[in-house]
């Protein structure tokens, strides 16, 4: 099946640094990407929509100065979390449908973020 | 999207055959349903998808009633490497993958 991948995953980083995590489809393109988020315990919640060439699309309650997205490419999209805090400790999720118009929906391992 | 209820956890015996049920009572004539399980700290995996028919894959078969207001997940021969949480989905298949995720089921198999 169609690949999608993530870097780092893992990361630790200081209170107040930027951190930023890609998410790439290997072996297809992607005009779409979408970002979730995972706390401990819980389930996922879509964060924003990355769009190739256009703006992202954000999620209620979801802060897009604090959650810098970017699809530069047809198979790279970055989050990047600025000014991390404690609480936005979290494991980060992408996923990508499997070619335009595909319903089917593939997800990458996912990036553990802690902040210190 | 549908919102879907599904069980908090079920046990299985390794070996058997697990059925994990799915209530999605207020689909639409034109929603899908998804089935994706995560194995802990992994990403989500896909499994299998169907609108009105039942469906077999190489991981699973999926069963929907007549009136779709509920579906069935099979693991013909639970594994211990079935062990995972499983998100039964319903979502249109237009969406292009923007799919909410409930709380999902944890299934454990058990030697």
């Amino acid at each position: 099946g169609a690949v999608v991948s993530q870097h780092p995953s893992w990361v630790i980083c200081k209170s107040g640094t930027s951190v930023k995590i890609e998410c790439r489809s290997l072996d297809f393109q992607a005009t779409t990407m979408f970002w979730y988020r995972q706390f401990p315990k819980q389930s996922l919640m879509l964060m924003a929509t990355s769009n190739e060439g256009s703006k992202a699309t954000y999620e209620q309650g979801v802060e897009k100065d604090k959650f810098l997205i970017n699809h530069a490419s047809l198979t790279l999209s970055t989050l990047t979390v600025t000014s991390a805090h404690p609480e936005d400790s979290s494991f980060y999720i992408c996923s990508a449908p499997a070619g335009t118009g595909s319903d089917t929906q593939y997800f990458g391992p996912g990036t553990r973020l802690t902040v210190l | 999207d549908a919102k879907t209820t599904q069980p908090p956890s079920m046990d299985c015996a390794e070996g058997r055959a697990a059925n994990l049920p799915c209530n999605h009572s207020t689909i639409s004539g034109n929603e899908y349903v998804y089935w994706y399980r995560q194995i802990h700290s992994q990403g989500p995996q896909y499994i299998i998808h169907g609108l009105k028919n039942n469906e077999t894959n190489e991981m699973a078969s999926l069963i929907i009633t007549e009136d779709r207001k509920s579906s069935t997940l099979i693991l013909p021969h639970a594994t211990l490497r079935d062990t995972a949480v499983y998100y039964c989905i319903v979502r249109v298949a237009t969406n292009a993958g923007k799919s909410t995720f409930g709380d999902g089921t944890t299934l454990t198999v058990k030697p």
